[in-house]
């Protein structure tokens, strides 16, 4: 079935540093590809998303593109703040009545100032 | 502020009682879901509602039961609390089956039972 694989955390940098995590997924068509950011304590906030192949995602300082030829969707930023310290979900649906989220395990990001 | 809320935000429980969690939203979604989250185990959906007056069972159905009383309101209901029940519970709410959108999260209910 549809899964998605998210690189296994903590990743711990310090601040400025760039960031990516790593997200592969498996599926038999072609969804729309998200990342939602889940601060302490607080539930889940979509960060961005990508509905077609080679679509760039971005919000925050964040981005992400679609790549159907690698079925990836990492997730980037040039320069990480302590206030990016979060865990980070990949997920995907699709349209009609199949279409729930389906989610990765999330990757719990620390920065260090 | 506009949309999904989550009550309890905390709530201890003994083992056996009973206890209903509530959602609810204002944004005119379709449809609700309610997932668990546990360390290590990312979100599992326990139950959706695709729309009013329907509800399907999700990953981890088990040990709960749910009631889709209107639009607005999904409510997750534990008939015998579980030690394994343990976790933070998320209600989510999304505008319809459209492939473009994401999902509206409440804040979530932390759930211990001892």
């Amino acid at each position: 079935g549809d899964s998605v694989t998210q690189m296994e955390g903590p990743v711990t940098l310090s601040e400025e540093a760039f960031l990516t995590i790593n997200c592969t997924y498996t599926a038999t068509g072609y969804p729309s590809l998200f990342w939602y950011v889940q601060y302490p304590g607080e539930g889940l906030q979509l960060l961005l998303k990508a509905t077609k192949a080679d679509d760039k995602g971005s919000n925050k300082g964040f981005e992400a593109t679609y790549r159907k030829e690698t079925t990836s969707f990492h997730l980037e930023k040039g320069s990480v703040q302590v206030s990016d310290s979060a865990v980070y979900f990949c997920a995907l649906r699709y349209g009609g009545s199949q279409g729930n989220l389906i989610f990765g395990k999330g990757t719990k990001l620390s920065v260090k100032p | 502020n506009a949309g999904v809320t989550q009550t309890p935000k905390f709530q201890v429980l003994k083992t056996g009682q009973s206890m209903t969690l509530q959602c609810a939203q204002d944004m005119n979604h379709n449809s609700m879901y309610w997932y668990r989250q546990d360390p290590g185990m990312g979100l599992r959906l326990i139950y959706y509602s695709a729309s009013e007056g329907t509800t399907d069972k999700g990953e981890v159905p088990n040990g709960y039961n749910v009631s889709r009383l209107n639009k607005r309101e999904f409510s997750l209901r534990l008939e015998s609390a579980a030690p394994s029940q343990t976790s933070v519970y998320f209600c989510a709410g999304d505008p319809g089956n459209a492939a473009n959108y994401g999902y509206t999260f409440g804040s979530g209910t932390r759930l211990t039972v001892v």
